[in-house]
């Protein structure tokens, strides 16, 4: 299996600022044929199921503000939220698709600092 | 609009066989692989299983093979994941997921999940 180890387990941003958080894939997850990593990443809010925000390690899903962007290849990748909302507050998991089973990291809770 | 909603949740004895059910609706069901993921409280995701649009293969997580199957009725827009064996450590919400067009593997819709408490 594919071990995705995500840093940090948490932090805190003020408003407005910067928000990285990164994920370690235990091997390469881009598939060197098409040049595309088999990475996503999803939001999870209190109470909420899960939401996809990007794919390919760097595509945002449909209606996903742009603020939110993905980056990284073969084994290293990053989410950043560029100036963070209230409504970002949430647990945010990386998860590799490149290769059954999937699996996910162990998430980032955001918060207001 | 994509919606999909489960039902079959609630507290099962260790070793009980509950049945779980996801509705589905706003999208042509039979276009799309399906699965399961599920999340013990107050812990990660882990994906449980998977069924092609069709049905006709399945797959399966380690930590519940030969204890659980997925299925479908694509005629009825319906996932279903019977499980068998249960045991303290499948108490989890389990969520119903569509699979994205881009990769089978990836989750482009989520229900809002069903609480399974195993427990005596």
């Amino acid at each position: 299996d594919i071990v995705m180890t995500q840093s940090p387990d948490s932090l805190a941003v003020s408003l407005g600022e910067r928000a990285t958080i990164n994920c370690k894939s235990g091997q390469s997850v881009l598939y060197t044929s098409s040049n595309k990593n088999y990475l996503a990443w999803y939001q999870q809010k209190a109470g909420q199921p899960p939401k996809l925000l990007i794919y390919w390690a760097s595509t945002r899903e449909s209606g996903v503000p742009d603020r939110f962007s993905g980056s990284g290849s073969g084994t290293d990748f990053t989410l950043t939220i560029s100036s963070l909302q209230a409504e970002d507050v949430a647990v945010y998991y990386c998860q590799q698709y490149y290769t059954t089973p999937q699996t996910f990291g162990q998430g980032t809770k955001v918060e207001i600092k | 609009e994509v919606q999909l909603l489960e039902s079959g949740g609630g507290l099962v004895q260790p070793g009980g066989s509950p049945r779980l059910s996801c509705a589905t609706s706003g999208f042509t069901f039979s276009n799309f692989a399906m699965n399961w993921v599920r999340q013990a409280p107050g812990k990660g995701l882990e994906w449980v299983a998977s069924i092609t649009g069709i049905g006709r293969t399945t797959y399966y997580a380690d930590s519940v093979k030969g204890r659980v199957t997925i299925s479908r009725d694509n005629s009825n827009n319906t996932l279903h994941l019977q499980m068998n064996s249960l045991r303290p450590d499948d108490t989890a919400v389990y969520y119903c997921a569509r699979s994205s067009g881009n990769n089978w593997r990836l989750f482009d819709y989520w229900g809002q999940g069903t609480l399974v408490t195993v427990s005596s």
